[in-house]
């Protein structure tokens, strides 16, 4: 979307390297959240986000309101890493999404 | 736990011909539901909203409408289906009091319109 840029679009990782995805904002977000999209379509909730930073396992978000971005860091990619990652973004109760990160994790 | 369900899995329509979508949610009272749309490729678009029963807020009109007959049913429906109809549906529930808090989504429905 215009309102929420990804990138980048499109990224390759070799099993056990490490990446991050970004986005930024030409809105106000209040929160962001982040998912990942898995090939048979599901939308898995992976972080939700005031500003600040949360960690889980593998993965680690940070929401920087000031400069309006929110990064996602993936450590150690597997296989199963792989997908479609989504960030959105919530501003006056109304959700802006990205256009994706196309995430390929090779062997 | 709450859950989730979509209905069908997948459909394959004529042009012209009617769609009714469902989506149920369980162990989980009042919720904010949401149906989205996504193009083959895409991004996702939020399509309605819904905050209690019998209430439904338009975001983008696609020639779909949406109803919420029940506190945990929200239902997407058209009575001529078009060929930009063809994609992805998805319903969503939302945790808190605001609208588009943490979402949760279904596994969506997969729709081709021929």
């Amino acid at each position: 979307g215009d309102k929420v840029k990804q990138s980048p679009s499109a990224l390759s990782l070799q099993e056990g390297t490490n990446s991050a995805l970004r986005c930024n904002f030409s809105i106000a977000a209040t929160t962001v959240q982040w998912f990942l999209q898995n090939p048979r379509g599901s939308l898995i909730n992976l972080f939700y986000l005031v500003p600040g930073t949360k960690e889980n396992g593998r993965l680690k978000s940070t929401f920087n309101s000031k400069e309006s971005y929110s990064t996602l860091h993936i450590r150690d990619a597997q296989l199963e890493d792989s997908g479609t990652y989504f960030c959105a973004a919530n501003n006056n109760n109304r959700i802006f999404f990205g256009d994706g990160t196309q995430l390929v994790v090779k062997p | 736990a709450q859950t989730i369900h979509q209905w069908p899995v997948a459909e394959i329509k004529a042009v012209g011909s009617p769609l009714s979508l469902g989506c149920t949610i369980k162990g989980k009272s009042s919720p904010n539901l949401y149906w989205y749309w996504q193009a083959t490729g895409g991004t996702l678009q939020q399509l309605f909203y819904s905050i209690t029963v019998g209430q439904v807020e338009s975001v983008v009109q696609l020639n779909l409408s949406a109803s919420r007959p029940k506190d945990d049913q929200f239902i997407l429906s058209t009575e001529k289906l078009l060929l930009s109809h063809s994609g992805f549906y998805l319903c969503a529930w939302s945790l808190g009091e605001g609208l588009n808090e943490r979402l949760f989504f279904g596994h969506g429905t997969k729709l081709s319109v021929l």
